[in-house]
């Protein structure tokens, strides 16, 4: 019962253009997500977050869109850098005790 | 400026063995958890704690143990090693349940 899924393993864009990684959720008592960005053997780490209460969210290259109605949110990288390929996760918060359900993961590859 | 310490980084294990992976942060955060990796999957949570004294399980506990008697340290005790939990480790703090620290990982793998 994946109740946060990435439908897109990887994905590959040429360095200048845009990455647009995709998320869709089942719960919809979720309230907040995040992205997370995650480079070998090392730990995640924290990339951007959205509240229920936006429908979009931006920090530089990095913006997040959420549809409440579909259950979708989306992490747009504009323009995409070399220096971006990684592993995405996108999450959702779960509970008041900050338990995070994540989803599968979308390797990016940025090519230059 | 250490953040969350994870240690070790690699091991191995044989079946039926155990031992402790051990986590430390130094932020006075209050929350602290442990997920694990597996390939081709998102993060699981197996143990988390609210607080030094609290524990409570998260979605894949089996096979583990935790304790929390410290604010700074939340080790993770695999009693009957099994194949099963061979995979990547990941401790993870928050000051109130959001803005995640990771450790940078414990790769485990039992034969």
């Amino acid at each position: 019962d994946q109740q946060v899924k990435q439908n897109s393993p990887s994905l590959s864009v040429q360095e200048g253009r845009i990455s647009i990684l995709n998320c869709d959720y089942t719960n919809s008592m979720f309230d907040y997500f995040l992205w997370y960005k995650k480079y070998p053997a090392e730990g995640p780490t924290f990339l951007i977050s959205i509240s229920s209460i936006k429908d979009k969210n931006e920090d530089g290259r990095f913006t997040v869109f959420l549809n409440k109605s579909a259950k979708h949110l989306s992490l747009h990288i504009v323009p995409s850098q070399p220096g971006d390929s990684a592993v995405y996760f996108c999450a959702a918060v779960s509970g008041n005790t900050g338990k995070l359900i994540f989803g599968q993961g979308t390797t990016l590859q940025v090519k230059p | 400026n250490a953040g969350v310490t994870q240690t070790p980084k690699f091991r191995i294990l044989k079946i039926g063995q155990s031992m402790t992976l051990q986590c430390t942060q130094d932020m006075n955060h209050n929350y602290m958890y442990w997920y694990r990796q597996d390939p081709g999957m998102g993060l699981k949570l197996i143990y988390y704690s609210v607080g030094a004294g609290i524990t409570d399980k998260g979605e894949v506990p089996n096979g583990y143990n935790v304790s929390r008697s410290t604010t700074e340290d939340f080790p993770l005790r695999l009693e009957l090693a099994a194949p099963s939990q061979t995979s990547v480790y990941f401790c993870a703090s928050s000051y109130s349940g959001d803005g995640y620290t990771f450790g940078s990982g414990t790769r485990l793998t039992v034969v």
